[in-house]
């Protein structure tokens, strides 16, 4: 199975700063890979799929990027309502997995 | 508009199996896959299972050997089925297309 893990795993960080979230799979899953948010009480929601495609009525302060084994959520400046946690998931090969999330939180 | 809702028992005994329904609306689950995923209290995701557009099935690793996923199309319904069940199975429930997720359903295990 492929294991995906996710670093830092609690981020501390201020209003208007840049905050990048990584993501890092045991194999190549070739760009298979959506990051969700979950706010405290909610279901997830897709906020970019396929490595860096933004999900209708996202912020455009959200962006993501990566190849290979290596991904990156980026907030380029964070709004308190950002205050969630992040997981990535990679559908590339079955069985699908989670990462095991990133919570972010305002300083 | 697009929902998924999932419906189930919230309270099932240890060894007992874990029946639960999600009903959709909005989309075809013939042109669509369905996931299920699951999260015990204050923990992650975990992804438990896909049935995909034609009908196959995809297990978790872990959980391969208690679940099942069917669906009848005819009723836009998705089901999941798992045995066995012990108290570290208590979480919240979901299905999900990934771009869209029902409520969840709160499922505790205990005698």
């Amino acid at each position: 199975d492929i294991q995906m893990t996710q670093s830092p795993s609690l981020l501390s960080a201020s209003v208007g700063d840049r905050v990048t979230l990584n993501c890092k799979a045991s194999q190549n899953i070739n760009k298979n890979l959506n990051w969700f948010q979950q706010k405290l009480g909610e279901s997830p929601k897709l906020l970019i799929s396929y490595t860096n495609n933004l999900q209708t009525g996202i912020p455009s302060r959200f962006s993501g990027s990566g190849s290979a084994t290596d991904y990156i959520l980026t907030i380029s400046s964070l709004q308190p309502e950002d205050v969630a946690t992040y997981f990535c998931f990679q559908y590339n090969s079955g069985p699908y997995t989670f990462g095991a999330g990133a919570t972010l939180e305002l300083k | 508009q697009v929902q998924l809702k999932e419906s189930g028992p919230g309270l099932v005994q240890p060894s007992e199996t874990l029946s639960l329904t999600c009903t959709v609306s909005g989309f075809s689950l013939t042109s669509n896959s369905v996931h299920w995923v699951r999260q015990p209290p204050g923990k992650g995701l975990e992804w438990m299972g896909i049935i995909r557009s034609g009908g196959s099935t995809d297990y978790n690793s872990g959980l391969k050997s208690r679940l099942s996923i069917s669906r009848d199309t005819s009723k836009s319904q998705v089901f999941l089925k798992m045995n066995s069940l012990q108290t570290e199975d208590t979480a919240i429930y979901y299905c999900t297309r990934m771009r869209d997720w029902g409520q969840g359903v709160m499922v505790t295990v205990s005698s």
